[in-house]
């Protein structure tokens, strides 16, 4: 039971363009969600994260939307560059009895320069 | 650097052997998670601890086990071992359950 989706396997995107990575989840108990990014042989790296109580969180060249009626959460780039270039998985959690992070299948993100 | 340290970075071994994969959290973090990464495919949850106790189970084999002892560290002992058992597992810690969590650089397991 895949309760994160990320339906893109991969996206390729023209540096300095915008890069849009979506993730649909079906468990409306989550409450907490979360981008890492990910490069060959290393672990995760937190990117940014926002609660069910906000539908936006910013962070420099990256912004989360979150529509909670559409289970649906995005992460946008801007600008791109060629280091931006990994896979990205989308994580969520709920404050009760689903403490842990269910992770997407990621989506491989290539910059072009 | 996350502050998680996870040991060794590499294993090789035969088939039917064990293996104990380490994992130091970041200091002052109480939550441990396993995640297991086969093939370049996602992050598998496999168990999770808090403080020593137990919290959640996820998709962990029987031939699988870990825990986490007084000082926090926690080992993830894995037997019998088959060949689709080679992955990278990694070790996450956080502050708060079910929030950021940060990962350590894994342990690649390689199952001959």
């Amino acid at each position: 039971d895949q309760q994160v989706k990320q339906n893109s396997p991969s996206l390729s995107v023209q540096e300095g363009r915008i890069s849009i990575l979506n993730c649909d989840y079906t468990n409306s108990m989550f409450d907490y969600f979360l981008w890492y990014k990910k490069y060959p042989a290393e672990g995760p790296t937190f990117l940014i994260s926002i609660s069910s109580i906000k539908d936006k969180n910013e962070d420099g060249r990256f912004t989360v939307f979150l529509n909670k009626s559409a289970k649906h959460l995005s992460l946008h780039i801007v600008p791109s560059q060629p280091g931006d270039s990994a896979v990205y998985f989308c994580a969520a959690s709920a404050e009760f009895g689903n403490e842990k992070l269910t992770f997407g299948t990621g989506t491989r993100l290539t910059i072009i320069p | 650097d996350s502050g998680v340290t996870q040991t060794p970075k590499h294993l090789i071994t035969a088939t039917g052997q064990r293996v104990t994969l380490r994992c130091s959290p970041r200091s002052g973090d109480l939550s441990v998670y396993w995640y297991q990464q086969s093939l370049d495919q996602g992050l598998q949850f496999l168990i999770q601890y808090y403080n020593g106790e137990e919290r959640a189970k996820g998709n962990i084999l029987e031939r699988f086990s870990a825990q986490q002892f007084p000082d926090l560290h926690s080992e993830l002992n894995l037997s019998s071992l088959e060949l689709g058992d080679s992955a990278l597992y990694f070790c996450a810690s956080s502050v708060v359950e079910g929030r950021e969590a940060f990962f350590g650089q894994g342990t690649r397991l390689t199952v001959v």
